[in-house]
């Protein structure tokens, strides 16, 4: 099946480390996105890339890192330096090739600092 | 910058009734897309509907219609025969129809959505 997966499902972090939340897709897409979602509100995003090697900052980039070496991954990472990291993370991404250019969602990985 | 607002944080409506969720948006662009977002308890985002900002008609799916005011800038979603599964968040969400640009969601704050039995 066609999808987008992440993983860890959960994740817990000790203040002061780095983590690195996986965004797999097979649904051949070029765009792919980071969003945050804080309890009770809306996504934001937070870094998106439209083609491999080739990234850029969202609305609440700082604090967060990503790559996209290959065109199926989008893994982000959240450093030591994003002060409130407790959040549910979102991966999404959109055909861009003159199909229905709607974005899709993988589960989402809840991110909770200890 | 556009912005999205759902001015209803809950609702609630009784099984097989219909229910109303209102979205407002402020933009100075003509061509964009609109969108509806469910979120049940698996946190796992679902398309319920989409609407292209060019088209006067109203996009249908089944139980689910939208009623687009462009001059107003209003989107809301009708659901039609509620039933127990539609309890959900809804997001309405924005997209620029620019294709040079991120082709980023802009979301509202989102309306949860009870349905009584």
């Amino acid at each position: 099946d066609g999808g987008i997966t992440q993983s860890p499902k959960y994740l817990f972090r000790k203040e002061g480390q780095n983590v690195t939340l996986s965004c797999e897709q097979n649904l051949n897409h070029d765009a792919m996105y980071w969003y945050r979602q804080d309890p009770g509100q809306g996504l934001r995003l937070i870094y998106y890339s439209q083609i491999v090697n080739d990234f850029q900052k969202g609305d609440i980039a700082e604090g967060y890192s990503v790559s996209r070496e290959k065109k199926e991954s989008f893994p982000l990472t959240v450093t030591s330096a994003q002060k409130n990291p407790t959040a549910f993370y979102l991966c999404a991404s959109i055909d861009q090739t003159g199909g229905p250019d709607t974005q899709y969602f993988g589960p989402g990985t809840r991110l909770t600092v200890l | 910058a556009q912005t999205v607002t759902q001015s209803q944080p809950e609702m609630s409506v009784q099984e097989a009734e219909t229910v109303t969720l209102s979205c407002t948006y402020d933009t100075s662009e003509s061509d964009y897309y609109l969108f509806w977002y469910k979120q049940p308890p698996s946190r796992q985002m679902i398309l319920v509907i989409r609407q292209e900002a060019y088209k006067q008609q109203n996009a249908t799916e089944n139980r689910f219609s939208v009623n687009f005011q462009k001059a107003a800038k209003s989107f809301s979603l009708k659901i039609s025969d509620s039933q127990l599964g539609d309890a959900a968040m809804y997001f309405c969400a924005y997209r620029s129809g620019l294709i040079q640009g991120a082709q980023k969601l802009v979301f509202g704050q989102g309306t949860r959505l009870t349905i009584n039995p």
